[in-house]
């Protein structure tokens, strides 16, 4: 079975500050992992994944993340964050071998002018 | 491209009422299907998935059932709802052996029971 632990609940931080959201995962197997957003009131919107290859993964505005094997992460960040950005934020981990995710409990980020 | 639909967007329900949110999936075929919970200030849980027609596997157990009668049609029920039962539910899709099992998500309903 897999699980992630999402390290922060609450993230503040001002607009055009860098941001970097942790996330660590456990698994015996190969795993592919996930970034997800959810806008207040929305579902969630898939920002990026690693499947293989590259560990550095680029997604949507402007969010990239890390795959570290040796250190189970796959932490996310953004150089630079907008107002716009003020979301929670969910890491996933699937094994590959069923049809699920598990889901971290979430990371609020808040942006502040 | 695909395309996941789930009404009502919004749903206030007395205490032992029913309840039936319904999802449809389009522009592909065979998916899995998903729904989840979200309930005020915590994760995703995972509540039912289907692999195909009439297949439905529950994460755990509640007062919520789930049923599949058309391929790309799922659909959340409950007899009578409990206080317990309110929350953000979110239906899902993926497809079969695919990109690492992605998941796509509805734009959520939101249930309060009252």
């Amino acid at each position: 079975a897999q699980s992630v632990t999402q390290l922060d609940s609450q993230v503040p931080v001002f607009e055009e500050a860098p941001v970097e959201l942790r996330c660590n995962y456990s698994s015996s197997v190969s795993v592919y992992l996930f970034w997800y957003v959810q806008y207040p009131n929305q579902g969630l919107q898939l920002l990026l994944k690693y499947l293989s290859g590259s560990t550095l993964v680029k997604g949507i505005n402007g969010f990239e993340a890390e795959f570290n094997k040796s250190q189970t992460s796959f932490h996310l960040r953004k150089p630079s964050v907008h107002i716009s950005d003020t979301a929670e934020y969910f890491c996933a981990v699937s094994g590959g071998v069923d049809y699920k995710l598990s889901f971290g409990a979430g990371t609020t980020v808040t942006v502040r002018a | 491209s695909q395309t996941i639909h789930q009404w009502p967007a919004t749903l206030v329900q007395p205490v032992g009422s029913p309840l039936s949110l319904e999802c449809t999936v389009e522009g592909t075929s065979n998916p899995n299907l998903y729904w989840y919970r979200q309930a005020a200030g915590r994760g995703l849980q995972l509540l039912f998935y289907s692999v195909g027609i009439g297949q439905i596997s529950s994460e755990v157990p509640q007062n919520l059932s789930a049923s599949r009668p058309q391929d790309r049609q799922f659909i959340l029920s409950s007899k009578k709802l409990l206080l317990s039962d309110s929350g953000f539910y979110l239906c899902a899709w993926s497809v079969k052996g695919g990109s690492g099992n992605t998941i796509y998500f509805g734009e959520g309903s939101w249930l309060t029971v009252v």
